[in-house]
């Protein structure tokens, strides 16, 4: 099993600003996935952020959006830059164990811009 | 691209009550695997589902899998104020990713 922190929990932002948020995990893990979703709604992957190689974005998120850091096996982060309304969301990072069949969640971070 | 049904996208119902959610694909799935998330919490994955015919329980839960392995449905026998939540069908695509349903969000009224 994985158990994943997120930080911060929520946070309110003013349009154009920048907001970054972390995922921890209590143990190494490869595979590591970003998501976007809003509340009552199914998940939105956003890319996929493995150790030891760029982020690969699903269609319709691009890098320079949502700039993805992963320096170690426990650790990553994703920043939504220049925010607008559109991006109040709720963003969940996700893990699947090495020999496991489950992803793990963290608990979000809930985003609002005003 | 494998895409997911999940039906009904809303339930609000007694205490009491039985229900049944739906997961549905024009695809067979390789397995199936069924989550519920809380507000404030990130999904939290109740069953995996893989051979085709197969029938799983988890208390008043009974997860089953269709024959063909294009369809699954969960089952709630009784519902509880507890068992309110997002239930979230997803079924595991390439490099571990997870395709997923567009959700239920259940409502169970005391």
């Amino acid at each position: 099993s994985a158990v994943i922190s997120q930080k911060p929990s929520r946070d309110i932002c003013q349009r154009g600003t920048s907001l970054t948020i972390q995922c921890q995990v209590d143990s190494q893990v490869t595979m590591m996935f970003w998501y976007r979703q809003q509340p009552g709604q199914s998940l939105t992957l956003i890319a996929t952020a493995n150790q030891g190689s760029e982020a690969t974005y699903e269609s319709g998120f691009v890098i320079d959006k949502f700039p993805i850091s992963r320096p170690n096996l426990t650790f990553s982060t994703l920043t939504v830059s220049n925010m607008s309304p559109e991006d109040s969301s709720i963003y969940l990072c996700s893990v699947w164990t090495s020999g496991g069949n489950e992803q793990f969640f963290g608990p979000g971070t809930r985003l609002t811009v005003l | 691209t494998q895409l997911l049904e999940q039906s009904p996208q809303f339930l609000s119902i007694q205490e009491g009550e039985n229900l049944t959610v739906y997961c549905n694909s024009s695809s067979v799935f390789s397995s199936l695997q069924w989550y519920r998330q809380e507000p404030g919490e990130g999904p939290v994955l109740l069953v995996t589902v893989v051979t085709g015919g197969e029938v799983k329980k988890l208390k008043r839960l009974t997860f089953q899998f269709g024959d063909a392995r294009k369809d699954s449905s969960l089952h709630i026998t009784a519902a509880q104020p507890g068992d309110t939540g997002l239930y979230l069908c997803g079924s595991v695509h390439s490099n571990y990713q997870l395709i997923w349903g567009a959700g239920t969000k259940l409502i169970i009224k005391p």
